[in-house]
């Protein structure tokens, strides 16, 4: 099992270009997030899934979009890129919906808006 | 809101010292609590978790012990080696947000031989 896979590792965009962050899980977990890392601080939850074609937002969604057609596929959307949306990227799921569960983390992407 | 503390680093140690990372939490409800580590260039991952009060979560040679009443979670090891250098986050699961979790801030440990 390869787990929470995450692409590309890194990226380098424009100011204005758009990308897709692309994660997949081969775990049949419903749970799905995405969270941003910025430098000296904790994770902070972009956007998350419950399940095939539910998504909903998080603490910090502005300037994102995210589907989710399929259990195994999450992918995060820049529509305009913008320097402050410089910062590592993590997905990451969970089996169920209770407060013991584990979230398991991909390797991260690593974008640089300039 | 749920929120997580935890003590600055960073924190730089001799191979085989004793380490203690702090952790408090403000949270409405019952959380569990985790810390995740991550090592250079690569993803979090669990270290532990502790899912209700007394609960005492271990796992190569880390412990960590959930405290109700001080609203604690403290990290600790008895002898650190030098591949036990990284960031630590201590985590606790909030009922917002399809149960997200909030993180502190990070710790970076730096071992020395």
């Amino acid at each position: 099992n390869a787990g929470v896979t995450q692409t590309p590792k890194f990226r380098i965009l424009k100011i204005g270009q758009s990308m897709t962050l692309q994660c997949t899980q081969d775990m049949n977990h419903n749970y799905m997030y995405w969270y941003r890392q910025d430098p000296g601080m904790g994770l902070k939850l972009i956007y998350y899934s419950v399940g095939a074609g539910i998504t909903d937002k998080g603490e910090v969604p502005n300037g994102y979009n995210v589907s989710r057609s399929t259990t195994e596929d999450f992918p995060l959307r820049l529509e305009l890129a913008a320097p402050s949306q410089t910062s590592v990227y993590f997905c990451a799921t969970a089996q169920a919906r209770t407060v013991q569960e584990t979230q398991y983390f991909g390797p991260g992407t690593r974008l640089l808006v300039l | 809101g749920d929120s997580v503390t935890q003590m600055e680093g960073p924190v730089t140690l001799s191979e085989e010292a004793f380490l203690t990372i702090n952790c408090t939490y403000t949270a409405t409800g019952y959380p569990s609590l985790f810390w995740y580590v991550q090592y250079p260039g690569e993803g979090l991952q669990l270290l532990l978790k502790a899912t209700k009060a007394d609960d005492k979560g271990s796992n190569k040679g880390f412990e960590a012990t959930y405290r109700k009443e001080t609203t604690s979670f403290h990290l600790e090891k008895g002898s650190v080696q030098v591949s036990d250098s990284a960031v630590y986050f201590c985590a606790l699961n909030s009922e917002e947000y399809g149960n997200k979790l909030v993180f502190g801030a990070g710790t970076i440990l730096r071992v020395k031989s």
